[in-house]
This record gives C-alpha cells, sequence and structure tokens, in this order.
C-alpha cells in the first residue's frame, strides 16, 4: 500500500460544478496535511493546510478524517482557472510525503 | 512572490558537461530539499537538509551532489548526467521541528541532458 494515494483521475467538469478529491494515507500517527497545487510544468503552490476539524477558504473546503485515515479536498463553483493537478501532502514523522496527484480539468 | 529562487530557470547540458543548480530562500526556513519531478510522475524527494546538515539522500546515484553552506543556500552539482536525468528541478524548504510548516517551493530549473 503507498505511503499517500489519491484519486487516479482525470477529472473533467463544467464549469459551476462541484468536485471532490480523496486522498488517504496509511501511516496513523502522520501528523500534518496540505493540499497543493500544481499547474502545467510550474512548482507545486500550496492551497490549503488541513486542520483537525476541517477548514475553508472561499470555494475550498478540507476536511480530515483520522478515523479512516483520509483527506478531502471539495471545490466548489468550479471556475476553468482550477484547473490544475492537485497534490495531497501529508508529514510523517518530520517527512512530508506526496501524493501522485489528482488532474483535474474544468471546461467551459 | 516566491520566497525561494532558484537558477538557471533552463539548462541544457550534454553527458559530459559539469553544471550547479543554484536554490536560494529568503524565509528563514531551517531545512531545504531538492525534488525531481520527470514528466507525468509524481515529486521524488532527492535530499533534505536540516540546520545545513544532510539528513536524507533518497537513493540518488552520485553524479548529483548537493552542497548546503547554510541554511538559505543550496546546490545541486551535476556531472555525467544521463538523458534520463532530464526533468524539473525543485528545490524547497521549510521550518523543520515545526510539523504544520509546509514545503514552500522554488520556481523549479527544467533540465534537459543531451
Amino acid at each position: 500500500r503507498k505511503e499517500v494515494e489519491q484519486d487516479p483521475g482525470p477529472f473533467n467538469v463544467p464549469e459551476g460544478a462541484t468536485v471532490a478529491f480523496n486522498c488517504t494515507y496509511s501511516n496513523s500517527a502522520s501528523q500534518s496535511f496540505f493540499w497543493y497545487r500544481q499547474d502545467c510544468r510550474k512548482e507545486p503552490k500550496l492551497l490549503m493546510s488541513v486542520y483537525s476539524s476541517g477548514n475553508e477558504d472561499g470555494r475550498f473546503t478540507a476536511q480530515l478524517n483520522r478515523a479512516s485515515q483520509y483527506i478531502s479536498l471539495l471545490i466548489r463553483d468550479s471556475k476553468l482557472s482550477d484547473s490544475a493537478t492537485y497534490l495531497c501532502v501529508v508529514n510523517q514523522g518530520g517527512k512530508l510525503i506526496f501524493g501522485q496527484g489528482t488532474e483535474l480539468s474544468v471546461k467551459p | 512572490e516566491t520566497g525561494v529562487t532558484q537558477t538557471p530557470r533552463h539548462l541544457v547540458m550534454g553527458m559530459t558537461n559539469k553544471k550547479s543548480l543554484k536554490c536560494e530562500q529568503h524565509l528563514g526556513h531551517n531545512a531545504m530539499y531538492w525534488y525531481k519531478q520527470s514528466a507525468k510522475k509524481p515529486l521524488e524527494l532527492m535530499f533534505v537538509y536540516n540546520f545545513k546538515e544532510q539528513t536524507e539522500n533518497n537513493s540518488v546515484p552520485s553524479r548529483f551532489s548537493p552542497e548546503c553552506p547554510n541554511s538559505s543556500h543550496l546546490f545541486l552539482h551535476l556531472h555525467t548526467l544521463q538523458p534520463e536525468d532530464s526533468a524539473l528541478y525543485l528545490c524547497a524548504s521549510s521550518q523543520a521541528g515545526s510539523v504544520r510548516s509546509p514545503l514552500h517551493f522554488g520556481n523549479g530549473t527544467r533540465l534537459t541532458v543531451t
């Protein structure tokens, strides 16, 4: 089992749609969690840190379920500019482990 | 504006060349990283430095040689590379010891080995 595993994608959605990505992690002692966004041929950029109670930033909502060992990212009212690869990152004992990424394509 | 700067942005080198990638962070972080990202593949961690000391070498071939003279600067020295080493090389920094500290990436060096 991979340490961090994401929905394989790609996700193709129309503008205005709501889309959700899941990410599972294998180490129950994982300490912190992040979502990054990576545009084609560019560096990953931090989208959100994920807090235990769940957190929201505009159209983006992140949730953590420690019992089931997964985190999720919900994007509401998708925009064309949301098209990117979304990376789940888990801090395991000070080591940041990346998922393989989920590609999102928002179409007009 | 990113607090992590990498140079050069693009590099083309032959298999017999020697070149170096440079990274500088202005965020006051104490940990720096090199990642490799090949086309359509996930990020691969190469090296980690905490407080200038190398704490991780992820089975990277010796043709890649990192150097961390201080906690703000990181280099990756390249020699006798292979075409399969062509990739995007990303530098990142974070605050070691803080579990909530995310990685901050530079904009990368796109390397092509001919």
